[in-house]
């Protein structure tokens, strides 16, 4: 089974400031990640995944992420936010080669942009 | 590509009333996906399909939930004698069907559902 941890539930950012959104992952398989953002009123929309290859992942908007298999951890980084990027972001995993495609997501955090 | 839709957006019923929900996914989609989001919590996956197969359900999909593909296309996910605790975000999505586990998931904007 699989699990996705995200320890911080809402991290505030002034406009223009780097942020890194935490992500910790555990399975007992090898595993797919993901990152999704949730707009107000949205559905959520994939901003970069983790298959396999380089462990530095470059998505929409801006957004990378790295894959850490030792820290079993998938970062989600951008060096200059915008108050367009306020938003809920959730991180999720899905086991490589099974039979099941389901998305496992954590709980989820509120990147809140000041300006 | 029109994405995948939801109807209706925003449902309000009473306690055991029953709700049907509809979900259509990009038009070349194999694979259907339902999963539950509450406040403050990610989404939760009920069921998939494959086609019209449904492969996976969730323990959390109880006895009052059934969903159905039946011509592999659209999805229906219905709750009867609804409960309080039904007060949520349905969310559907859908996939090529492709891959196992890599693919990408493309999402509808929701059904919430609160239940009085």
């Amino acid at each position: 089974a699989q699990s996705v941890t995200q320890l911080d539930s809402q991290v505030p950012v002034f406009e223009e400031a780097p942020v890194e959104l935490r992500c910790n992952y555990s399975s007992s398989v090898s595993v797919y990640l993901f990152w999704y953002v949730q707009y107000p009123n949205q559905g959520l929309q994939l901003l970069l995944k983790y298959l396999s290859g380089s462990t530095l992942v470059k998505g929409i908007n801006g957004f990378e992420a790295e894959f850490n298999k030792s820290q079993t951890s998938f970062h989600l980084r951008k060096p200059s936010v915008h108050i367009s990027d306020t938003a809920e972001y959730f991180c999720a995993v899905s086991g490589y080669g099974g039979a099941t495609n389901k998305l496992i997501f954590g709980t989820g955090t509120l990147l809140a942009v000041q300006p | 590509d029109t994405g995948v839709s939801q109807d209706p957006r925003h449902k309000i019923t009473k306690r055991g009333q029953n709700v049907t929900f509809r979900c259509d996914p990009i038009s070349e989609h194999n694979r259907l996906y339902w999963y539950r989001q509450t406040l403050g919590q990610g989404p939760e996956f009920l069921t998939y399909f494959q086609n019209e197969a449904q492969l996976e359900k969730s323990r959390l999909l109880s006895d009052r939930f059934s969903a159905e593909r039946p011509k592999g296309s659209f999805s229906t996910l219905e709750i009867q004698r609804t409960e309080q605790g039904d007060s949520a975000m349905y969310l559907c999505a859908s996939s090529l069907g492709a891959n196992q586990g890599s693919e990408t998931q493309y999402f509808g904007p929701g059904t919430r559902l609160l239940v009085l």
